[in-house]
């Protein structure tokens, strides 16, 4: 199957910094990413669709300003959390279409201390 | 009502027998139907997809849909240790270009 990379795979960082978590489709191309959440014991949450060359397409409650998405290419799309918080610590997991099948990525680990 | 919906279980079921897992969901326009199986730490790994009524079996893997009850079931034979895990079942969430819906999942325990 088609191969998804997501870096870094955890990240610790302190309270009100930004931390950017990059996807990229290693072996085709992606006009559509998606970025999810998933907190511990929960379901994945989809956060955002990321179009390349276009504005992302956030879900109802997620804060477009906090969590920036680019997707300049067909191959990488970037999540950056923006004065990420504590309440913020989650396992996010990157796809992409290839074309009705998501492929997901190994995901980033983010603690914010 | 959450829009797919899961028993977490666990679900424990010794090894070689048959794990039978559940799914509904509320969306009756929904037409593309996936299950993953999600490791502890690790990310969603697809099983199988399914988009019509029936049976689909992919090797030990059977997944069956309903359109009409919306439903959608895996059936795992022969369970082995290895399938230990979290079962996800996602919907496609219509009008967001493939995105999809998940379950909160059912964690699968096959004993030795």
């Amino acid at each position: 199957g088609a191969v998804v990379s997501q870096h870094p795979s955890w990240v610790i960082c302190k309270s009100g910094t930004s931390v950017k978590i990059e996807c990229r489709s290693l072996d085709f191309q992606a006009t559509t990413m998606f970025w999810y959440r998933q907190f511990p014991k929960q379901s994945l949450m989809l956060m955002a669709t990321s179009n390349e060359g276009s504005k992302a397409t956030y879900e109802q409650g997620v804060e477009k300003d906090k969590f920036l998405i680019n997707h300049a290419s067909l191959t990488l799309s970037t999540l950056t959390v923006t004065s990420a918080h504590p309440e913020d610590s989650s396992f996010y997991i990157c796809s992409a279409r290839d074309p009705s099948t998501q492929y997901f990525g190994p995901g980033t680990r983010l603690l914010v201390l | 009502q959450k829009e797919v919906e899961q028993n977490s279980g666990p679900l424990s079921v010794p090894e070689g027998a048959i794990a039978s897992l559940n799914c509904t969901y509320s969306d009756r326009v929904s037409q593309s139907f996936f299950w993953y199986r999600q490791y502890s730490g690790k990310s969603p790994e697809l099983i199988m997809s399914i988009y019509s009524n029936g049976d689909k079996e992919d090797g030990r893997f059977t997944a069956q849909l309903n359109k009409a009850s919306q439903y959608v079931s895996l059936l795992i034979r022969d369970s082995q240790p290895s399938d230990s895990a979290t079962y996800l079942c996602a919907v496609n969430k219509i009008n967001s270009g493939y995105a999809l819906n998940f379950g909160k999942g059912t964690s699968l325990l096959v004993t030795p």
